[in-house]
C-alpha cells in the first residue's frame, strides 16, 4: 500500500524568505501524480501544485515549485518569497484513484 | 466560489442520532469523494462514489455510513447513529476533468457529537 509521510509537523519561515516542506512517499508503481494541498484557516483544502511522476521537470506554480526526486521518492515544496497568507496547513497527497494524505505540516509566516 | 458547495457548515448532535451531511456540486460531475479530517489529525479517505455507485470505500466507511445521490444533484454522507469518535470534518470534493487526481474540495461539515 502506498504511504505518504511529512515528517516536519511545524514550520516558521519570515516573510519575504523561502521555506521548503519536505514529504516521502512509498510506492511501487512507476506512472502516479503528487500533490501539495493548502488548508487555510478557513478550512477547504486548495490545490497548490500537481506533479506528474513521468515527467522529470519539476512542476512550478509563482512562487511556489517542487523538488521531485523519483529515485528516492521525495516530494518537496518550496515557497519563495512567503507571504502572511501561505500561512496554513500544507498536505503532501499521492493519487490513487483517491488521494493518500500525509499529516501535514503547519507553516507559521512570521512578520 | 467553491465549486462544491457543503451544509451544513457545523451540526452539533447527540451521540445515537442520524445525521446528514450534504454536497451540491455547481457543475454536473460523475465522480465524487467524502474525507473526514478528525481535528489535529490528517485527511482520510473514507468513500468515492462514481456514476451512482460506490467505487471504493475505506476500513472507516462501516456499515454506520452511507452514501447517495438521490436528486441527481446533491450527494449525501449519511452517519445512522453517531458515536463521539465521529467528530471531524467531513469534507465532500469532486475529480476534475481529464482524470489526473486534481479534486476540488468543498469548505468542510464539521460534526461535533456529544
Amino acid at each position: 500500500a502506498q504511504t505518504v509521510t511529512q515528517s516536519q509537523p511545524e514550520m516558521s519561515v519570515q516573510e519575504a524568505e523561502t521555506v521548503t516542506l519536505s514529504c516521502t512517499y512509498d510506492t511501487s508503481e512507476s506512472d502516479y501524480y503528487l500533490f501539495w494541498y493548502k488548508q487555510p484557516p478557513s478550512r477547504q483544502m486548495i490545490l497548490v501544485i500537481r506533479q506528474e511522476a513521468y515527467k522529470q521537470q519539476n512542476a512550478t506554480e509563482n512562487r511556489f515549485s517542487v523538488n521531485f526526486q523519483k529515485a528516492a521518492k521525495s516530494f518537496s515544496l518550496k515557497i519563495s518569497d512567503s507571504q502572511l497568507g501561505d500561512a496554513a496547513m500544507y498536505f503532501c497527497a499521492y493519487w490513487d484513484y483517491k488521494y493518500i494524505f500525509g499529516t501535514g505540516t503547519r507553516l507559521k509566516v512570521l512578520a | 466560489e467553491p465549486e462544491v458547495t457543503q451544509t451544513p457548515s457545523h451540526q452539533v448532535t447527540q451521540m445515537g442520532q442520524e445525521v446528514i451531511l450534504r454536497c451540491v456540486p455547481i457543475s454536473n460531475h460523475l465522480y465524487f469523494y467524502w474525507y473526514r479530517q478528525i481535528l489535529g489529525q490528517k485527511v482520510e479517505f473514507l468513500v468515492s462514489f462514481y456514476n451512482n455507485e460506490i467505487s471504493e470505500k475505506s476500513e472507516i466507511f462501516d456499515d454506520q455510513f452511507s452514501v447517495e445521490r438521490p436528486d441527481g444533484s446533491n450527494f449525501t454522507l449519511k452517519i445512522r447513529s453517531t458515536k463521539l469518535e465521529d467528530s471531524a470534518m467531513y469534507f465532500c470534493a469532486r475529480q476534475g476533468a481529464g482524470g489526473t487526481g486534481e479534486l476540488f474540495f468543498g469548505e468542510g461539515s464539521r460534526l461535533t457529537v456529544l
